[in-house]
């Protein structure tokens, strides 16, 4: 789990603010995933990479952005937040030719106000 | 469409006694099933899974079954402890092309009364 990591932590914006979280992990896992938790909807993908410079959305893609120049790096731009983007994010890893199995980051919880 | 759904969304038991939650999805062709738990203000951290070509899995208290006809598998946990409160969530994979991603049902709260 140390493998993966994620910032900020917490972070507090307004409304409008462009916000980026940085996820970052050292296994060179080919796959990334950006998920939102918010309560009552469980874990909801956002984006996904399968590789570097290959990205595909997810269930909730609208108001974010992503990027993947680099193995190891796979940042969630917020470009014009919105109150209704106030949620925990994970950002999560897996290599399927491991088993598939997704290694979660410590989450940063975003307020936008 | 991709649908994973997950029965009960909370769920209480006695410590000692099984619990057991279920899952449906959507996708005759996902063929991995994961299980994570997550205790309160942490990371999901995966428990148990398994791939199709499996029926059961079991590891120490907790199993899963899987029924692939039917499309749905179960996450079985046995002499409940206190520390097995939290949140439960399963998962099955979808593929888009050549690619695959994970879709999470939303939880069930499970509380172990001690």
């Amino acid at each position: 789990d140390a493998g993966i990591t994620q910032s900020p932590r917490y972070k507090i914006t307004e409304t409008g603010r462009q916000v980026t979280l940085m996820c970052h992990q050292t296994w060179s896992h080919s796959y990334m995933f950006w998920y939102r938790q918010d309560l009552g909807h469980g874990l909801r993908l956002i984006y996904y990479s399968a590789a570097a410079d290959i990205t595909d959305k997810g269930e909730v893609p609208d108001g974010y952005v992503v990027s993947r120049s680099k193995t190891e790096n796979f940042p969630l731009t917020l470009e014009s937040a919105t109150r209704s983007q106030t949620s925990v994010y994970f950002c999560a890893s897996s290599e399927p030719q491991q088993g598939n199995t997704q290694y979660f980051g410590p989450g940063t919880r975003l307020t936008v106000l | 469409g991709e649908n994973v759904e997950q029965h009960p969304s909370t769920l209480s038991v006695q410590e000692g006694d099984s619990a057991v939650i279920k899952c449906t999805y959507s996708d005759s062709a996902s063929n991995y099933f994961p299980w994570y738990k997550q205790e309160l203000g942490k990371r999901p951290q995966l428990i148990i899974d398994i791939r199709s070509n499996v029926g059961e899995k079991k590891d120490q208290r907790i199993a899963v079954t899987l029924n692939k006809t039917a499309k749905h598998f179960s996450l079985h946990i046995t002499e409940t402890q206190p520390e097995d409160s939290a949140v439960y969530f399963c998962a099955a994979t979808f593929s888009v092309d050549s690619s695959y991603k994970l879709i999470f049902g939303s939880g069930t709260r499970l509380l172990v009364r001690p």
